[in-house]
């Protein structure tokens, strides 16, 4: 079945150093891509999307590729800020069937100042 | 829009306790479902729909129900509540694929 597999947390950074989180999945077909993101308390987030071989999604300045050959979705970030500190969520949803979200296991990322 | 509106926000139950998590979406999503998330671990999809009066279970069903008699409303029954049932349910709905799905605040359950 399909599958996304994260890297292992937790990841403790500190402000301003770049963040990369790798995202991989197994799919069969075209699925649609995303990052889901958890502040404390919080519930979950849509961060961003891509929908298609070699889109790019963005926003506040993360940004993750769909990268078909490779099959990944990595998350990125120039520089981070203490506020950005969070689980984030790889996820997919499959072109056919039940639209179902398929989750990764989730990755803590904790921002020092 | 209030998007996707999940009662109550906090819930004990006693052992043997049953109990209903409502959920609702006013966007006209056809597609709905619910996961549980433990401390410290990801989304495990309990139930979803893919539209009113079509539901299947997902990878943890054991002692939930659910139904879609509207596409607005997507409840959650815990038939009779046991410890490892506590965790936060969040319910999502979505138009479908390239979306996404949108998620309620969510309802800590605690079964004691």
């Amino acid at each position: 079945g399909d599958s996304v597999t994260q890297m292992e947390g937790p990841v403790t950074l500190s402000e301003e150093a770049f963040l990369t989180i790798n995202c991989t999945y197994t799919a069969t077909g075209y699925p649609s891509l995303f990052w889901y993101v958890q502040y404390p308390g919080e519930g979950l987030q849509l961060l961003l999307k891509a929908t298609k071989a070699d889109d790019k999604g963005s926003n506040k300045g993360f940004e993750a590729t769909y990268r078909k050959e490779t099959t990944s979705f990595h998350l990125e970030k120039g520089s981070v800020q203490v506020s950005d500190s969070a689980v984030y969520f790889c996820a997919l949803i499959q072109s056919q069937g039940a639209q179902k979200l398929v989750f990764g296991q989730g990755t803590r990322l904790t921002i020092n100042p | 829009n209030a998007g996707v509106t999940q009662t109550p926000k906090f819930q004990v139950l006693k052992t043997g306790q049953s109990m209903t998590l409502q959920c609702a979406q006013d966007m006209n999503h056809e597609y709905m479902s619910w996961y549980r998330q433990d401390p410290g671990m990801g989304l495990r999809l309990i139930h979803y729909s893919v539209g009113a009066g079509i539901t299947d279970q997902g990878e943890v069903p054991n002692g939930y129900n659910v139904s879609r008699s509207t596409t607005e409303d997507f409840p959650l029954r815990l038939l009779s509540a046991a410890p490892s049932q506590t965790s936060v349910y969040f319910c999502a709905s979505s138009y479908g694929q390239i979306y996404g799905y949108t998620f309620g605040s969510g309802t800590r359950l605690t079964v004691v």
